[in-house]
């Protein structure tokens, strides 16, 4: 089935530095979500993007985060500064259409802040 | 405010036996509620999802979810899991407007041989 690509698997920074984590959505979606998974925690919403623009985000979404995707290539998160609490795993999902479309996700990037 | 609870963290069951994820949801509107599943090293993969209607949903892999209103339920079922099956397995509910979802924690099912 359509599958959704993210890369790096797994990125170790140091705290303060700018890190970007990439997302190949599904090549006909419109419609772009970054989850944020702490581990042993539920998965958690960060961010909905569509044509160009953030639809919603959370309270976990914060000002040092931020989402593009230019010219219809890569569905990025970039964060700067990096904080120690952004470890996680964030997942990036695409969807065809929005509301309560099914949302293809990728297989996450652990991202590790020291 | 809305939520999803996933009773079990953790569940084994043998091959060949049937199996009952538990899914408890909480919201005052009509639930729009999902199943996925996420084998290790890969992303979440849909298994079934219930907008409204028939309150079992079949799904692939022959898995089935009964929807409850009155038990605020969604629980996840399989007549016969096989060793394949082991994986994460997620009941997620989207119950507001503007694309948001709510994660379960989870259950991790490990299917012995």
């Amino acid at each position: 089935g359509p599958k959704v690509l993210q890369i790096p698997s797994h990125q170790i920074i140091d705290m303060g530095q700018m890190v970007t984590l990439n997302c190949d959505p599904v090549s006909n979606h419109l419609y772009f979500y970054w989850y944020k998974q702490i581990l042993g925690q539920q998965m958690e919403f960060l961010v909905n993007f569509y044509n160009g623009k953030v639809m919603e985000k959370s309270k976990l979404f914060k000002d040092q985060f931020s989402v593009e995707r230019p010219d219809g290539s890569y569905f990025t998160l970039k964060i700067q500064p990096t904080a120690l609490e952004d470890s996680a795993v964030y997942f990036c999902a695409s969807s065809l259409r929005g509301g309560y479309a099914e949302q293809f996700f990728g297989p996450g990037t652990r991202l590790t802040v020291l | 405010a809305q939520s999803v609870t996933q009773p079990d963290a953790r569940v084994t069951v043998s091959e060949g036996a049937s199996l009952q994820l538990r899914c408890k949801y909480s919201y005052s509107g009509t639930p729009y509620l999902f199943w996925y599943v996420q084998y290790p090293r890969q992303g979440l993969q849909l298994l079934l999802k219930y907008y409204s209607g028939d309150p079992v949903v079949q799904g692939v892999n022959g898995f089935e979810a009964e929807f409850s209103k009155s038990n605020s339920s969604f629980h996840l079922r399989k007549a016969s899991v096989h060793w394949s099956d082991s994986a994460v397995y997620f009941c997620v509910l989207s119950a507001v407007p503007a694309y948001k979802v709510i994660f379960g924690k989870g259950t991790h099912l490990h299917v012995l041989p």
